[in-house]
């Protein structure tokens, strides 16, 4: 495709359900990256992909957090038992590299209710 | 990792230029500077990047001072659609790409 996508655009899920959001970087970007945005916030560093390999994972808020890249193109970010708290816009960008320009998706509005 | 510092808020009146700053005192010597921005409802868009040379693109300027520590994104003449939260990020050598609170631009009729 043209640009990053992400799915699904929404998703609602009760407390405790698990969720997994997809995102579709841009072909042939080795970098992906992984955001949290609350309402009225910047968005907030989660994790970050060279390839298949995640290399930092430091703004993961919990071990209710996961992310893969398994083949190094589609990554998905998982969240189990979730909560409230979690509610937010999750944002996936792509790019060549740090001389380069990332590119966002839309993002997925979560809401846990 | 380096750190960015931007005004909270500025505000600007239609079809006139915007200054927007950034420090970065403790940029290193091979990170690069890039400005993006997010409309409401929308996910961040590209808007600059550099290096140590001043930068045009169709859609701004990029000021870089000379020993590196601050920069300025320039908007020649600023219309209602560039009002946007405008974020300054440093990615060094860890192709780090985080954000802090950005400026909120707000242009005036």
């Amino acid at each position: 495709g043209a640009g990053v996508s992400q799915s699904p655009r929404y998703k609602v899920a009760k407390r405790g359900q698990d969720v997994a959001l997809r995102c579709d970087p841009i072909s042939g970007h080795v970098s992906l990256f992984w955001y949290q945005q609350a309402l009225g916030q910047g968005p907030e560093f989660l994790t970050y992909f060279q390839n298949e390999a995640q290399l930092d994972k430091s703004g993961l808020p919990s071990d209710r957090f996961f992310a893969e890249r398994p083949e190094g193109s589609v990554s998905t970010l998982k969240i189990q038992r979730t909560q409230q708290e979690d509610s937010a816009v999750y944002l996936c960008a792509s790019s060549l590299g740090r001389d380069r320009e990332a590119f966002f998706g839309q993002g997925t509005r979560l809401t846990v209710v | 990792d380096a750190k960015t510092t931007q005004p909270n808020s500025m505000e600007s009146n239609e079809e006139e230029p915007v200054h927007l700053p950034c420090n970065h005192s403790t940029i290193s010597g091979t990170d690069y500077i890039h400005w993006y921005r997010q409309l409401p409802s929308q996910g961040p868009e590209y808007v600059i990047h550099g290096l140590t040379s001043n930068v045009n693109n169709r859609m701004a300027s990029l000021a870089i001072a000379e020993d590196r520590k601050s920069s300025t994104l320039i908007l020649h003449r600023a219309t209602l659609r560039d009002a946007a939260v405008y974020y300054c990020i440093l990615r060094g050598n860890n192709n780090d790409m985080r954000f802090g609170a950005g400026t909120r631009l707000t242009v005036k009729p």
